[in-house]
């Protein structure tokens, strides 16, 4: 079965310390991997995206992600994490076509003061 | 420019009514879809239409219902409203087979409650 699963469901990080938000995926074919950041009371924007090549990729706002097929996974990081980071994070799977996305449940980012 | 755009941004309505959420993207994409957010953030894709031609078509209560009179628009028609269909319900927009990155443009969401 496709499945991504994000098994945070919320991280309290501090502001300016390490952020790695964890994502697994089960998946039929080749995966292409994305990740996306929803801020309060907005659309989904995308962070970053794998499709092949380099396994780390480096995405907007200082985020970057590593895919490890061996793991099935595509964890996101982000070196000194800011205030404006505080939102909830989404990873999903698709295949060639992305006409449809397997979505994980989201992790949703506190940042402490 | 807002690149996809939805109207309206929030919707109160009672049970029994319906309603229509409208969606316009200014990409040039050929894809459209409509998404769910429920109370806990899970998304669910509900629609897509690709070129004005419907490509996916969850299993969603037929009181939903999508039309796409051009490729740059795609609107909701939701018909005897119930108090399950409160979400946020978001338009999104991508380019399309064969130029497909994957990448999924999404509007601000409507809100929709039903009282």
């Amino acid at each position: 079965a496709q499945s991504v699963t994000q098994p945070d469901i919320h991280i309290t990080v501090s502001e300016g310390a390490s952020l790695e938000l964890r994502c697994n995926y089960s998946y039929g074919a080749t995966p292409y991997l994305f990740w996306y950041v929803q801020s309060p009371g907005q659309g989904l924007q995308l962070l970053l995206k794998y499709f092949s090549g380099d396994t780390l990729v480096q995405g907007i706002k200082g985020f970057e992600a590593e895919f490890k097929r061996s793991q099935s996974s595509f964890n996101l990081r982000k070196p000194s994490v800011h205030w404006s980071d505080a939102a909830e994070y989404f990873c999903a799977v698709g295949g060639r076509s992305n006409y449809q996305l397997i979505w994980g449940a989201g992790t949703k980012l506190i940042i402490k003061p | 420019d807002t690149a996809v755009s939805q109207t309206p941004k929030y919707l109160v309505t009672q049970m029994g009514n319906d309603k229509s959420i409208k969606c316009e993207q200014n990409l040039g994409h050929d894809t459209m879809y409509w998404y769910k957010q429920d109370s806990k953030k899970f998304l669910k894709i509900m629609f897509s239409y690709n070129n004005k031609e419907l490509i996916i078509n969850e299993t969603v209560p037929n009181r939903f219902s999508p039309k796409s009179p051009d490729k740059a628009h795609l609107n909701l028609h939701i018909n005897s409203l119930e108090l399950g269909d409160s979400a946020v319900y978001f338009c999104a927009s991508s380019p399309g087979q064969g130029r497909n990155t994957g990448e999924l443009f999404f509007g601000e969401g409507s809100r929709l409650t039903v009282l």
